[in-house]
C-alpha cells in the first residue's frame, strides 16, 4: 500500500536556490529511499537512508530521517535546469514491495 | 551497466484484447515488481515476485495476472484490455537496498 506521502506536490524554483521535499510515511520502516523521475521515463534511484541513520549526504543531495516523526527530507543545493523532474520517497517496511508516495514535481527555472 | 528493459514505450490495444506486457533484467535479481502510474495517484503496486514461478498480490492486482517463468522475466498480463487501464506501467527488479526500473510502457486502451 503507499507509505509515502510528499510534500509539497509541486515546487518551483530558480537555478542556485535550494529545494526541499518533504516525505511522511505511517509505519515503521526498514529504509527509506528517494527516487527521481524524468517525464514519461522510469524511476532512478537516488539515495537511500537506513533506519538507524539521521542524515546523510550524496553530491548535492541531503537526506534527513525522523522516526519518531515518520518523516524524511531531500535537500538539493544549488539546484540546476537538469533537476527538473519529479521525485519519489519510497518505504520497506517488511515483505519485498518497496511502497512510493505521490511525489513532488520540482521544476527549476534558468 | 545494469538494465531492466520493458519490451514496448507505447502500446495502443483495443478493449477486449488480451495485452502482454514483458520485462526483462539482466541483474540476477530474485524480486520483480509491476506498478502503475497515473497522474495524482503515484505508483501503485500491482503485482510482484519474489521468486520464478512466485507471485504475489499488490495492491490492485484486479484485472491483471503475471507470469515468471525464469528469473530474468517478468511478465504483465491484462486478460481483457478495458479503458481504466489505459496508464504508464513500470517494472523494476531490486537489488537487496535499490530498485531498478524500466524506461515504463505507456499503454493506451480504445
Amino acid at each position: 500500500s503507499q507509505q509515502g506521502e510528499e510534500d509539497p506536490q509541486a515546487l518551483s524554483i530558480q537555478e542556485g536556490e535550494n529545494a526541499t521535499m518533504n516525505c511522511s510515511y505511517k509505519t515503521s520502516i526498514n529504509n527509506l529511499q528517494w527516487y527521481r523521475q524524468n517525464s514519461g521515463r522510469g524511476l532512478v534511484h537516488l539515495i537511500l537512508i537506513r533506519s538507524n541513520e539521521r542524515e546523510k549526504h550524496s553530491g548535492r543531495l541531503r537526506v534527513t530521517l525522523d522516526t519518531s516523526k515518520k518523516s524524511s527530507s531531500l535537500l538539493i543545493t544549488a539546484s540546476r535546469a537538469a533537476d527538473t523532474a519529479s521525485y519519489f520517497c519510497a518505504t520497506v517496511s517488511s515483505g519485498y514491495a518497496l511502497n512510493f508516495g505521490k511525489g513532488t514535481s520540482l521544476l527549476v527555472t534558468p | 551497466d545494469v538494465k531492466v528493459t520493458q519490451s514496448s514505450r507505447y502500446l495502443v490495444k483495443r478493449t477486449g484484447e488480451k495485452v502482454f506486457l514483458e520485462c526483462v533484467q539482466d541483474m540476477d535479481h530474485e524480486n520483480m515488481f509491476w506498478y502503475r502510474q497515473d497522474p495524482g495517484l503515484g505508483l501503485r503496486l500491482i503485482y510482484f515476485s519474489y521468486d520464478v514461478k512466485m507471485k504475489e498480490k499488490g495492491d490492485i492486482p484486479e484485472g491483471y495476472s503475471v507470469s515468471r517463468e525464469k528469473k530474468e522475466r517478468f511478465s504483465l498480463i491484462l486478460e481483457s484490455a478495458s479503458t481504466n487501464q489505459t496508464s504508464m506501467y513500470l517494472c523494476a527488479s531490486r537489488s537487496i537496498l535499490e530498485a531498478f526500473f524500466g524506461q515504463g510502457t505507456r499503454l493506451t486502451v480504445v
